[in-house]
């Protein structure tokens, strides 16, 4: 089956605990980018990768890193993680960074910092 | 910078009555719009989308969306409502020349349908 898988789910930790969210997809994909989901907010963009070890910033990239070494894994790391991170975060794959492009969405990992 | 406005927090409507969900654009030319559905303790699923051509737009479940250009809206309808389309409904749009690969999200509705 085609998808765009996520782990853990769920996270709960402490603050400045390195954390990393793994993101992995099986269609060969070429695009894959991180978003975080807050209420009220909708979606913002973390990061977002072309191709191997291409990556770029999006809207919100403060405290995050990201790395893209194989092109089915794109991990989300946090080094230091604060409780402003404490979100629903959700990562997305497109067969190319073209713009027509549709982007298959993971099923999501909430992540709570106290 | 583009942007993307969905002016309702929640749309409530009775099952079997048409719905609309509303969104509406700013970008510079024109934009490629796009409609996601999340449904309870799951991620984005794809709807529909327009790129060029019709204006009407017909997707998964049912769904139509019409681009407006005047107007710079692009409401997502459906002529009768399930209760299973109770979900959060996001609109995106990408501009093609704006050289990000970057999707620009809405805030998000929440459509109730009720029995």
């Amino acid at each position: 089956e085609a998808q765009v898988t996520q782990n853990p789910r769920y996270l709960i930790t402490v603050t400045g605990k390195k954390l990393t969210v793994t993101c992995s997809q099986n269609m060969n994909h070429e695009y894959m980018s991180w978003y975080r989901q807050d209420p009220g907010l909708g979606l913002r963009q973390i990061y977002y990768s072309m191709n191997v070890e291409v990556t770029d910033k999006g809207d919100v990239p403060e405290g995050y890193k990201v790395s893209r070494k194989e092109k089915r894994n794109f991990p989300l790391i946090l080094e230091s993680p604060s409780p402003n991170q404490t979100s629903l975060y959700f990562c997305a794959s497109s067969l190319s960074p073209g713009i027509t492009d549709t982007q298959y969405f993971g099923p999501g990992t909430r992540l709570t910092v106290l | 910078a583009q942007s993307v406005a969905q002016p309702e927090d929640q749309v409530n409507v009775a099952e079997g009555n048409p719905l609309t969900v509303k969104c509406t654009y700013s970008v510079s030319g024109n934009p490629y719009l796009f409609w996601y559905v999340q449904y309870p303790n799951r991620g984005l699923q794809f709807l529909l989308k327009y790129i060029t051509g019709d204006n009407l737009v017909k997707g998964s479940y049912g769904f139509e969306a019409e681009f407006n250009k005047s107007q710079t809206s692009f409401h997502l309808k459906k002529p009768s409502a399930l209760v299973s389309d109770s979900a959060l409904y996001f609109c995106a749009v990408r501009v093609p020349w704006a050289g990000s690969y970057q999707l620009t999200f809405g805030k998000g509705t929440k459509l109730s349908v009720i029995p």
